[in-house]
């Protein structure tokens, strides 16, 4: 167990849906990182947040969004699902920059 | 835009000792992470290397060496429960954000 939680952990929805995905980091971490894994595949990372604001993000549309709060929990909000947008969905916070701790991860499904 | 290359698959009997190699393309680099994910489950860290060498955690060691662009996970005794996905992850860019592999399945035979 790392601490880090997630909610839900399944979600189904219908294409063109919104969809808010929820993470509470590990006690004492500053550093939220959201990341999407298709099957088989490896997490693709999505963007992070360091003290409430968005310091990186990956090759992903400006329809995934995220907010930081301050408590350091984390959301994860994606407009317009598309049936590609079906996977699991993973948060990882940090204290330190070279380890992640994942929580259990957001398994979506778009129909 | 960085590129990892890892196995796709790698086979092994119980107690025997076990290299998941690593070779990476990028810029900006920090370092090389490795992690355990079970079917299902989380991805776990197992370790980070951002300096050449050895670094050993039990029964896993992992190795960095910066001017090849290469990295590897050594898993020593093995044991059933080791059965799993192993990715390796480079620590790159302006956030230090961590760039996946697509991971190697291992399996352990009894």
């Amino acid at each position: 167990e790392t601490g880090v939680t997630q909610s839900p952990t399944h979600l189904i929805k219908t294409r063109g849906q919104q969809v808010t995905l929820r993470c509470s980091s590990q006690s004492g971490h500053n550093t939220v990182s959201w990341y999407q894994q298709a099957l088989g595949q490896g997490p693709q990372f999505i963007f992070q947040y360091y003290r409430e604001e968005e310091n990186g993000r990956g090759n992903f549309p400006p329809r995934f969004s995220g907010l930081q709060f301050p408590n350091y929990s984390s959301e994860l909000n994606v407009n317009a699902l598309e049936l590609d947008d079906s996977a699991l969905y993973l948060c990882a916070s940090s204290s330190r920059q070279e380890t992640q701790y994942f929580g259990p991860g957001t398994r979506l499904l778009v129909l | 835009g960085q590129s990892l290359e890892q196995p796709s698959e790698v086979t092994a009997v119980e107690g025997a000792i076990v290299q998941i190699n690593c070779t990476y393309q990028t810029s900006g680099f920090y370092g090389l992470s490795w992690y355990q994910q079970h079917d299902g489950g989380a991805p776990t860290f197992l370790s980070y290397n951002a300096l050449d060498g050895l670094e050993e955690t039990g029964r896993f060691s992992s190795f960095l060496s910066r001017s090849d662009s290469y990295g590897y996970l050594l898993l020593q005794e093995l044991q059933m429960k080791d059965s799993a996905s192993y990715f390796c992850a480079v620590r790159a860019g302006s956030a230090r954000q961590l760039t996946f592999g697509s991971g190697t399945q291992l399996t352990v035979l009894p």
